[in-house]
């Protein structure tokens, strides 16, 4: 069993939609959340990251943890065309190491 | 300011060939880290520095070297290429500053597209 969780989607939703995208994880030594964006043939970028359970919001952007249930998320407001791409959960236990999910394909429709 | 940049794009190799991918980075950061990116898999660490002068192995390092040439240059060699290493391989840095790991950001290069026949 992976230590974490995605659903590989493909998820598509029309322009304007609210997105929830998310992530379990079987290990309660994580304690640092991120998520990551990657456009097609490109490498990830950071979108957002936090370290806490509760919410942190970003413009358009709000990510979720819910240690108690091991489950984060990430929510996307007023969905946009150019929010097409695989978002990556990614998370840390150790000193440097990053544990990523398998990613989500999210396709917004004009 | 380039950030991360790796070479070659795209590679193929016949089984039992050898190559070296580079990756070098101009933001004066301390760790690198190579990783592989497989269908389904997600991102899987093979090796990183966490400074110059060190390596360490991660998640998938078999088939793998790794030389911290520099502080700026992080390459890694097939010795031998395998079918099961045909993958998309991506180098990232992060600063790297001691105590400071809970923060440390990643930040990603384009990928090298290897396939091996």
């Amino acid at each position: 069993q992976k230590e974490v969780e995605q659903d590989p989607g493909p998820l598509s939703v029309p322009e304007g939609a609210i997105v929830s995208l998310n992530c379990t994880y079987s290990n309660s030594a994580f304690q640092y959340f991120m998520w990551y964006r990657q456009y097609s043939r490109k490498g990830p970028e950071l979108l957002m990251y936090t370290y806490s359970s509760g919410n942190k919001e970003d413009g358009r952007f709000t990510a979720q943890v819910d240690k108690s249930s091991k489950y984060i998320s990430l929510f996307i407001r007023d969905s946009q065309p150019s929010d097409s791409a695989t978002y990556l959960c990614a998370m840390r236990k150790g000193r440097r190491a990053l544990t990523f999910g398998s990613g989500t394909r999210l396709q917004v429709q004009p | 300011n380039a950030g991360v940049t790796q070479t070659p794009k795209f590679q193929v190799l016949k089984t039992g060939q050898s190559m070296t991918l580079q990756c070098a980075q101009d933001m004066n950061h301390n760790s690198m880290y190579w990783y592989r990116q497989d269908p389904g898999m997600g991102l899987r660490l093979i090796y990183y520095s966490a400074s110059e002068g060190t390596t360490d192995k991660g998640e998938v390092p078999n088939g793998y070297n790794v030389s911290r040439l520099n502080k700026r240059e992080f390459s890694l060699r097939l010795e031998s290429a395998a079918p099961s290493q045909t993958s998309v391989y991506f180098c990232a840095s992060s600063d790297g500053s001691p105590g400071q790991y809970y923060t440390d950001t990643q930040y990603f290069g384009p990928g090298t597209r290897l396939t091996v026949l």
